[in-house]
């Protein structure tokens, strides 16, 4: 399963784009990458999956270089209700998701 | 309906009870799964069943013993637990179509486990 690597936590404000980068150099041809939000005490949820190039829903957009060695979760203009852990996931069809540390982030009034 | 539930919410236990957390969907879906999550850590996955069998056991003591009865039910028996073992036990849920792409896990509230 390849590892990846995001940013401990990040602060920003109401109204603003947030980037979130997450790096998976070992990445590999079948895998696909998964990002999920979790609120306190409650269980992740899904946000966007994408294999390469853009990805786009009504939540967020998802950046995939050619390479595939990173991908950066976009959030447009976010609210206080946006903070939450932001976990970055790679891996194929098996059903063996492993999470990595995550992103805390804190979105300020 | 896009939901997965778990009874209880809370549970306290001692060393030497026995107990069992609940997980029942109704999405149709055939992979369900146990994940444990300590404090400001991510979920570590400890059980995956695909089709009602066990198909990933990621090493964990067999003071936790998952079953499912059913393609809707999940439950995990607890026996003999150590403080240590005390965290948020999340279940989810997915369609296991077989697709190419990692499939959406859908997760329960959680149930918060103390063991005295």
């Amino acid at each position: 399963l390849a590892k990846t690597t995001q940013p401990i936590s990040m602060d920003s404000y109401e109204g603003q784009e947030v980037n979130i980068t997450c790096s998976h150099n070992n990445i590999a041809t079948n895998d696909y990458i998964t990002w999920y939000q979790q609120f306190p005490s409650q269980g992740p949820r899904f946000i966007i999956q994408g294999y390469k190039t853009k990805v786009t829903n009504e939540v967020a957009s998802l950046f995939i270089p050619a390479d595939r060695k990173s991908s950066t979760l976009s959030l447009p203009r976010v609210s206080l209700s946006d903070t939450a852990v932001y976990y970055c996931l790679v891996g194929d069809i098996n059903n063996d998701m492993r999470f990595g540390a995550g992103t805390r982030l804190t979105v300020k009034p | 309906d896009t939901e997965v539930t778990q009874t209880p919410k809370h549970l306290v236990m001692g060393m030497t009870n026995k107990k069992s957390l609940k997980c029942e969907q109704h999405m149709g879906h055939r992979a369900m799964y146990w994940y444990k999550q300590k404090a400001k850590k991510p979920p570590e996955l400890m059980f995956v069943y695909s089709y009602e069998k066990l198909s990933i056991n990621e090493s964990v003591p067999s003071r936790f013993s998952p079953e499912c009865p059913n393609s809707s039910l999940l439950n995990l028996h607890l026996h003999a637990l150590q403080p240590e073992d005390s965290a948020l036990y999340l279940c989810a849920s997915s369609q296991n179509e077989g697709g190419q792409e990692q499939e959406t896990q859908y997760f329960g509230p959680g149930t918060r486990l103390l063991v005295l």
